[in-house]
């Protein structure tokens, strides 16, 4: 098992400049998460899907996030546009929640600096 | 909002001793989740305790959950300089997606 996959694993943008972050959660895991962790605020959860439904995005920051999940095995981050108040390591989860499980996997994570 | 607030903040011990971790929370649980970051690395579970359950064990781990005092605690034994990494615990709400919320997290270095 490959485990949760994220990329890119670095990026580094310009203030203004769209960037899209992407997680191919394990396959079979029906429960996808995406938080955020800077020293600051920790660790922050953005949104969750449950079968590829959005259930909760409250604590996305703002409209300048927002978050898709087309199938069952991918879902992308998009912030638009980008702001130096954004960088974080941005790390994507999943989890058989049908199964009865509520551990959840994480991602290696993205490091986002915004210049 | 963060739900749990870790104690202490930094911990640092010499291999061999153990090492205890807290963790209070503030609303009603339905489990508890115990995380392992390694520096620059993505969260790994350890360990799940139910609401209804007092004390778990796993290899060199014990968590213990008071929810009448709305705190758990989390022991390593024989620590090793391989256990440094910050530790989070989690509280989950259970339901149909078991939404997590971290607490701050305690940063432990095992020396040598």
């Amino acid at each position: 098992d490959a485990g949760v996959i994220q990329s890119p694993r670095h990026e580094v943008t310009e203030m203004g400049q769209e960037v899209t972050l992407r997680c191919k959660p394990i396959s079979g895991h029906n429960s996808l998460f995406w938080y955020r962790q800077t020293m600051m605020r920790g660790l922050e959860l953005l949104i969750y899907f449950n079968n590829n439904v959005p259930i909760d995005d409250s604590g996305m920051p703002e409209d300048r996030f927002s978050a898709k999940m087309p199938n069952a095995s991918f879902s992308t981050l998009k912030i638009q546009p980008s702001e130096p108040r954004d960088s974080a390591v941005y790390f994507c989860a999943s989890s058989p929640r049908d199964s009865g499980q509520e551990t959840q996997y994480f991602g290696p994570g993205t490091r986002l600096l915004v210049l | 909002s963060q739900q749990g607030e870790e104690d202490p903040q930094a911990l640092s011990i010499q291999e061999g001793e153990n090492a205890t971790m807290n963790c209070s929370y503030k609303t009603s649980i339905n489990n508890l989740q115990w995380y392992r970051q390694n520096s620059g690395r993505g969260l790994v579970h350890l360990i799940l305790i139910r609401s209804n359950e007092r004390e778990k064990h796993s290899g060199r781990l014990r968590v213990t959950l008071d929810t009448s005092k709305k705190s758990s605690s989390l022991l390593i034994t024989a620590s090793r300089a391989a256990d440094t990494a910050s530790y989070f615990c989690a509280t989950g709400n259970g339901g149909a997606t078991n939404k997590l919320i971290f607490g701050t997290g305690t940063l432990l270095a095992v020396q040598p």
